[in-house]
């Protein structure tokens, strides 16, 4: 399978404790973003990388998020001191230079 | 901000039967995406459109961009179950080429 792949499925974790997911994007996809999506709502953007610059970052990203393409190619999004209102599903896309954004099947983020 | 508004937010058909979903914004767009989503997956992309007043067709479904490139639809033809799902428009901003999703709109099609 070439699509997008991310890594965990699921996770769930206790409030304050730190998680880090992982994307693998379309070999050969210059961009990479990440998006998030909470219950009843479509997908909200978070940031994207373009190789392994991270080019632009939503405001929802606050401090406790950091986002990472050190090679251009697998991304890690970590998220530090978990709160409740983390839970989400978190998407990872990636796109060649100009093209369609293909996403891959989430990560389930629960904090308890 | 950029915003989508989708309509209607939940729908609820008997197999056969026509519908169509909306997706409007005052903002205009260079591209606007659909995608259908499966409960606990990522959204499968259906089809781009770019030029205003495009039409599309895949199948039993026909998505239109508007002449003003602010507005598409979705329409789909004799409904299936197979057709039940999430379906979300997105627009993709000129300057970053992120997308901006609609709320999506939920649809079951009722054997």
């Amino acid at each position: 399978d070439t699509g997008v792949s991310q890594d965990p499925r699921h996770k769930i974790t206790k409030r304050g404790q730190n998680v880090t997911f992982r994307c693998d994007p379309i070999s050969e996809h210059n961009r990479l973003y990440w998006y998030r999506q909470t219950l009843g709502q479509g997908p909200e953007f978070l940031t994207y990388f373009q190789n392994e610059a991270q080019l632009e970052k939503s405001r929802l990203l606050s401090d406790r998020f950091s986002a990472e393409r050190p090679k251009g190619s697998f991304s890690t999004l970590e998220i530090q001191r978990t709160e409740q209102g983390d839970s989400a599903m978190y998407l990872c896309a990636s796109s060649p230079s100009i093209g369609e954004q293909y996403f891959g099947p989430g990560t389930r983020l629960t904090v308890t | 901000t950029q915003l989508l508004e989708q309509s209607p937010q939940f729908l609820s058909i008997q197999e056969g039967e026509n519908l169509t979903v909306y997706c409007n914004s005052s903002s205009v767009f260079s591209s606007l995406q659909w995608y259908r989503q499966e409960p606990g997956e990522g959204p499968v992309l259906l089809v781009t459109v770019v030029t205003g007043g495009e039409v599309k067709k895949l199948k039993r479904l026909t998505f239109q961009f508007g002449d003003a490139r602010k507005d598409s639809s979705l329409h789909i033809t004799a409904a299936q179950p197979g057709d039940t799902g999430l379906y979300l428009c997105a627009g993709e901003e000129d300057s970053s080429y992120k997308l901006i999703f609609g709320s999506g709109t939920r649809l079951l099609v009722r054997p």
